[in-house]
């Protein structure tokens, strides 16, 4: 199901280490899965996605695993910057929903200098 | 700046009056969706649109919505007789296609408040 919160789960890492952002879903018909990042006042944007007959997929500095026994989505960024501070959002397509994204509930990044 | 491009970015409206959001999708992308954000929240779906089409409105309240994209023109989010609880922000995202390996990219968004 859908999250729904009035406090955003927040991680705080060091600057330079390694982060670790994890994402749960319900619907085992989930066929596509893709990491948001939404900084304050903007829209969120697109950082890597995974079809579901992968299990990781890497990107420039971020690596995304899905593992479909558990349900379980996990965004990794290597060598956090100041600049990744934002809040992360999974969201999937449902295969029997159109084309509709169904987002999770989002966890703020913080990275200390 | 070729990305989804979203105005106003802030609306003010006072209940009972009528806010309309604009939104202009990607180049070459033909496919536009809406979703609301309230604060501390997750994107939530509200409509999915081709050119002169409503695919899926599943997510729209029943009243006082509405949404069109015209073969010519941005796409229109219509909000009538707006009351406290439409304050949110509301943001458009496009895509070239549907499906894997076709993701929405989002604008930044209107700011609706609502006095």
């Amino acid at each position: 199901g859908e999250s729904v919160g009035l406090h955003l789960p927040t991680l705080s890492v060091q600057e330079g280490d390694n982060s670790i952002i994890n994402c749960a879903y319900s619907n085992s018909a989930s066929d596509y899965f893709i990491w948001y990042k939404q900084e304050s006042g903007k829209g969120p944007q697109f950082i890597i996605d995974i079809r579901s007959n992968m299990d990781k997929r890497q990107g420039q500095r971020v690596t995304v695993l899905l593992n479909k026994t558990v349900k379980h989505l996990s965004l990794q960024i290597a060598a956090t910057q100041p600049g990744d501070s934002a809040v992360y959002f999974c969201a999937e397509i449902r295969g029997n929903a159109g084309n509709m994204l169904t987002f999770g509930g989002g966890t703020r990044l913080m990275v200390k200098p | 700046n070729a990305g989804v491009m979203q105005n106003p970015r802030h609306l003010v409206r006072r209940r009972g009056q009528e806010a309309r959001l604009r939104c202009s999708p990607m180049k070459g992308h033909s496919h536009v969706y809406w979703y609301r954000q309230l604060p501390e929240e997750g994107l939530k779906f509200m409509v999915y649109l081709q050119k002169e089409n409503i695919i899926d409105e599943s997510g729209m309240p029943k009243e006082r919505f509405s949404a069109e994209f015209p073969k010519e023109g941005p796409s229109i989010l219509r909000i009538q007789q707006v009351v406290r609880g439409d304050s949110a922000a509301y943001f458009c995202a496009s895509s070239p296609g549907t499906g894997g390996g076709q993701p929405q990219h989002f604008g930044d968004g209107t700011r609706l408040s609502i006095l």
